[in-house]
């Protein structure tokens, strides 16, 4: 089992509020994600991270932002939840791109009413 | 466009019976090619990964195949249980940019009853 580790696991919240989804990793990885997935679609990426204080957009657009101040910790921050943005939010790490597997958490279901 | 394609979309099967799930890509250059489980409401757990001049690999009572020239993959599951009940993603990753981006599959639904 990898020890990726996403609270809150289901998060229902009303509109406007600001919403912080944790995400932490205890193995060392320097590589971290956050994934988009809605039910019978597939994983799309929205956030990535090389390393402490790196960011950097990913393919599918996305009013959310994250922060990278340490290693092991990658949270995803909506300042202003909508409707559109209920959906399950994953996280992910790796040792490095593309060979290593990416690990991933259980995710965050996030409905927003 | 590179794209991943799985089929089918859903597969019922029987406890104790074998089945195939496909994958076919359009993703160029080809770096490697995962399958991962994904059981319902936890995240996804690689099982296998192949690269180019791999043409099987085996975990278990899963094996993959890959044909790199037909750009097709397949994950066969060998006397099913029902434990196996979950989807299965297919992803390939590109060698054409530093970041090594993943092209993931929508994913074959597999629900194996007693």
């Amino acid at each position: 089992e990898a020890d990726i580790y996403q609270t809150p696991r289901y998060l229902v919240i009303g509109t406007g509020k600001k919403i912080t989804l944790e995400c932490s990793q205890t193995m060392g990885h320097d590589k971290m994600y956050w994934y988009q997935q809605d039910p019978g679609m597939e994983l799309h990426l929205i956030h990535y991270s090389y390393g402490v204080n790196s960011t950097e957009k990913g393919d599918l657009s996305s009013e959310s932002t994250v922060s990278r101040i340490r290693t092991e910790h990658f949270p995803l921050t909506l300042e202003s939840a909508r409707p559109s943005h209920t959906s399950q939010y994953l996280c992910a790490s790796s040792a490095t791109w593309g060979s290593q597997p990416q690990h991933f958490g259980d995710g965050t279901r996030l409905s927003i009413l | 466009k590179n794209q991943v394609e799985q089929s089918p979309q859903s597969l019922i099967i029987l406890e104790g019976k074998n089945c195939t799930l496909q994958c076919n890509y359009t993703v160029s250059p080809f770096s490697n090619l995962r399958w991962y489980k994904q059981d319902t409401g936890r995240g996804p757990v690689s099982l296998t990964i192949m690269t180019f001049s791999e043409n099987t690999k085996s975990n278990g009572r899963y094996t993959a195949t890959l044909d790199a020239d037909t750009k097709q993959s397949s994950l066969h599951i060998t006397a099913s249980q029902l434990s196996d009940s979950a989807s299965y993603i297919c992803v390939v990753t590109d060698r054409g940019s530093t970041l090594g981006r993943l092209y993931f599959g929508r994913g074959t639904q597999l629900t194996v009853w007693p």
